[in-house]
């Protein structure tokens, strides 16, 4: 595809429940990003792969996120007994290496409701 | 600590007007400026980076490190203009991840 692509693009869940976001980068982007953005607010990070290694998780919010890029492209954003304050919207991104002045292409989002 | 400041939640400027949306920023290194915008139902797209020193769609911004700031300028506003403007921060420092600001709502009035 042209750009990152995320799906659900809505998630609706019950507190208590699992969730799992998928994320599909940019082919051949070898940095993906995970972030979160609450109403009103700018994204804030959550963690970062190169390639299938997941260099620095220190956004993640609790040890009921959880994230993986096995092959190094495909990434997932899990998360464990969902609590309401995990409501927002979570975007990927990616770009083509890992330096600093590179810009990150985003997907659309995925929004998480939780009831 | 690495942190992006957007001083202002919402701008509005008549068409024509010239506009500017501030940013400040901290970081303890050399940092990497980005403008981003988002557009009424689309995702977030980049507008332009210090480091190309490029005009993007008239906006033009200049990194001030004497004043850590990176505000984004336009001398005659648009209505296409309206939009959720971020700036963003990255560095080596920080595996490249991009600290956010929270955002300024420009709204262009006819």
């Amino acid at each position: 595809g042209a750009g990152v692509s995320q799906s659900p693009r809505y998630k609706v869940a019950k507190r208590g429940q699992d969730v799992a976001l998928r994320c599909d980068p940019i082919s051949g982007h070898v940095s993906l990003f995970w972030y979160q953005q609450a109403l009103g607010q700018g994204p804030e990070f959550l963690t970062y792969f190169q390639n299938e290694a997941q260099l620095d998780k220190s956004g993640l919010p609790s040890d009921r996120f959880f994230a993986e890029r096995p092959e190094g492209s495909v990434s997932t954003l899990k998360i464990q007994r969902t609590q309401q304050e995990d409501s927002a919207v979570y975007l990927c991104a990616s770009s083509s290496t890992g330096n600093s002045n590179q810009p990150q292409h985003f997907g659309d989002g995925t929004r998480l409701s939780i009831l | 600590a690495q942190r992006v400041t957007q001083p202002e939640k919402l701008l509005s400027v008549f068409k024509g007007a010239p506009v500017e949306l501030k940013c400040n920023y901290s970081y303890s290194g050399s940092p990497e400026l980005f403008w981003y915008v988002q557009y009424s139902r689309q995702r977030l797209q980049l507008l332009l980076r210090h480091i190309s020193r490029e005009s993007i769609k008239g906006f033009t911004a200049d990194l001030n490190k004497g004043e850590t700031s990176f505000h984004l300028k336009k001398p005659f506003a648009q209505e296409e203009d309206s939009a959720m403007y971020y700036c963003a921060l990255s560095g080596r420092n920080n595996f490249n991840k991009f600290y956010f600001g929270s955002g300024t709502k420009l709204n262009v009035k006819p």
